[in-house]
């Protein structure tokens, strides 16, 4: 059962262009919901969170999109840029347990 | 203020030998979580210790593997026996004091390949 679903799988985006990666949770008690940027041969690095409370949070290029009746969160990424190719992961977690559900990832490529 | 740290990056064993992972986590914080990653794929919870006490091992497996997070030093992620499908990477992450558990930092992660 996956408990954190993710699309797409890889995506390609223009130099400037808007990258747009979603996922889709299924356990309502989940609390937190991040999303990690991972280079390849390198851990997770924490990019951006977002809790229940709010529809959305920006962070400089970066803004999460929170839909709490849908179960659904996005991330954004204006003017996509060359570096910030990678693969990136959604997650979630109940604030008691600590543990991270993580959707299976996304590859983003930005073109020059 | 050091990341998390994690040795050996790299490691080969031939089946049947046992695997020994470690992690220092960030100064300050006293919760660690491992995490496996298969080729291609999303990170798997594994478990969650605090000094001297696993809080949560769902997502370990039954048998050959082991975590401990001692008083002193760093946290041991143990695989006895491996096998070819424990092939993989491995991290750690690490959170502040309770309160704040939510936010946690990985490491570099050890990446183990089993012959």
């Amino acid at each position: 059962q996956q408990q954190v679903k993710q699309s797409p799988q890889s995506l390609i985006v223009q130099k400037g262009g808007i990258s747009i990666i979603n996922c889709a949770y299924e356990n309502t008690a989940f609390d937190y919901f991040p999303w990690y940027q991972q280079f390849p041969g390198k851990g997770p690095a924490l990019l951006i969170a977002i809790r229940p409370d709010v529809s959305e949070k920006k962070e400089g290029r970066f803004t999460i999109s929170f839909n709490k009746s849908a179960k659904q969160f996005s991330l954004h990424i204006m003017d996509s840029q060359p570096g910030d190719s990678a693969t990136y992961f959604c997650a979630a977690s109940k604030g008691s347990q600590g543990n991270l559900i993580f959707g299976k990832g996304t590859k983003l490529s930005v073109k020059p | 203020n050091a990341g998390v740290m994690q040795n050996p990056r790299h490691l080969v064993r031939r089946r049947g030998q046992e695997a020994r992972l470690r992690c220092s986590p960030m100064k300050g914080h006293s919760h660690v979580y491992w995490y496996r990653q298969l080729p291609e794929e999303g990170l798997k919870f594994m478990v969650y210790l605090q000094k001297e006490n696993i809080i949560d091992e769902s997502g370990m497996p039954k048998e050959r593997f082991s975590a401990e997070f001692p008083k002193e030093g760093p946290s041991i992620l143990r695989i006895q026996q491996v096998v070819r499908g424990d092939s993989a990477a491995y991290f750690c992450a690490s959170s502040p004091l309770a309160g704040v558990t939510d936010t946690q930092y990985f490491g570099p992660g050890t990446r183990l390949t089993v012959l």
